[in-house]
């Protein structure tokens, strides 16, 4: 079956541009985070969806960084002026709560590279 | 911060068992141990979780310490597949039933012929 997909696979800009990475969650999921993982480092949560709940922003770094889920499915991760630090592979996961287990399926993830 | 300790790497021989272990030493009563891994240039991949009976599945056995301050994770029969960073996660699982994931540095576990 399909899993969760991201888009794009890859993606360079140049500082100071905007960026908008996307996600598409297992059909039915209620739940959609994101992560990112810089080079040799571990996942970073940067922003949380459940159901109709206010999203849990808490990981997020700055307020060049922002994220919608619309109509509870797809969501975008928007990162505005983008400097070198940002460069990273942004994972995205949703779940779906079943007997006990929150297990969180993890798409491919984007590479962004700012340079 | 990630609330538990694991060696930056370990090696295995293809086809012996492979042992990770995890300390999580200040574990409170309502937080579960899940473990994950990461392929190469993919993204993260579930493998088993548990509270504090031993769990086993397809894919893995996890071992609990009674006080349940550490864990280990076995790969019984290694496979070159299953090179992988190997991420020990303690999560706290609410009322709602969903929480975010807390990744350490993990264990890279390198499994060769």
């Amino acid at each position: 079956g399909a899993g969760v997909s991201q888009s794009p696979s890859n993606k360079v800009t140049e500082k100071g541009k905007d960026v908008e990475l996307r996600c598409d969650p297992i059909s039915g999921h209620t739940a959609l985070y994101w992560y990112r993982q810089s080079l040799g480092q571990g996942l970073e949560f940067l922003i949380y969806f459940q159901g109709n709940s206010a999203p849990d922003k808490s990981g997020l770094p700055s307020d060049r960084f922002s994220a919608e889920r619309t109509g509870g499915s797809v969501s975008t991760l928007t990162i505005q002026r983008t400097q070198q630090e940002d460069s990273a592979v942004y994972l995205c996961a949703s779940s779906s709560w079943t007997s006990g287990n929150n297990e969180q399926f993890f798409g491919p993830g984007t590479r962004l590279t700012v340079l | 911060d990630a609330k538990t300790t694991q060696p930056p790497s370990m090696d295995c021989a293809e086809g012996r068992a492979a042992n990770l272990p995890c300390n999580h030493s200040t574990i409170s009563g309502n937080e579960y141990v899940y473990w994950y891994r990461q392929i190469h240039s993919q993204g993260p991949q579930y493998i088993i979780h548990g509270l504090k009976n031993n769990e086993t599945n397809e894919m893995a056995s996890l071992i609990i310490t009674e006080d349940r301050k550490s864990s280990t994770l076995i790969l019984p029969h290694a496979t070159l597949r299953d090179t992988a960073v190997y991420y020990c996660i303690v999560r706290e699982v609410g009322s709602s039933g969903y929480s975010t994931l807390t990744f350490g540095k993990g264990t890279m576990l390198l499994v060769s012929p």
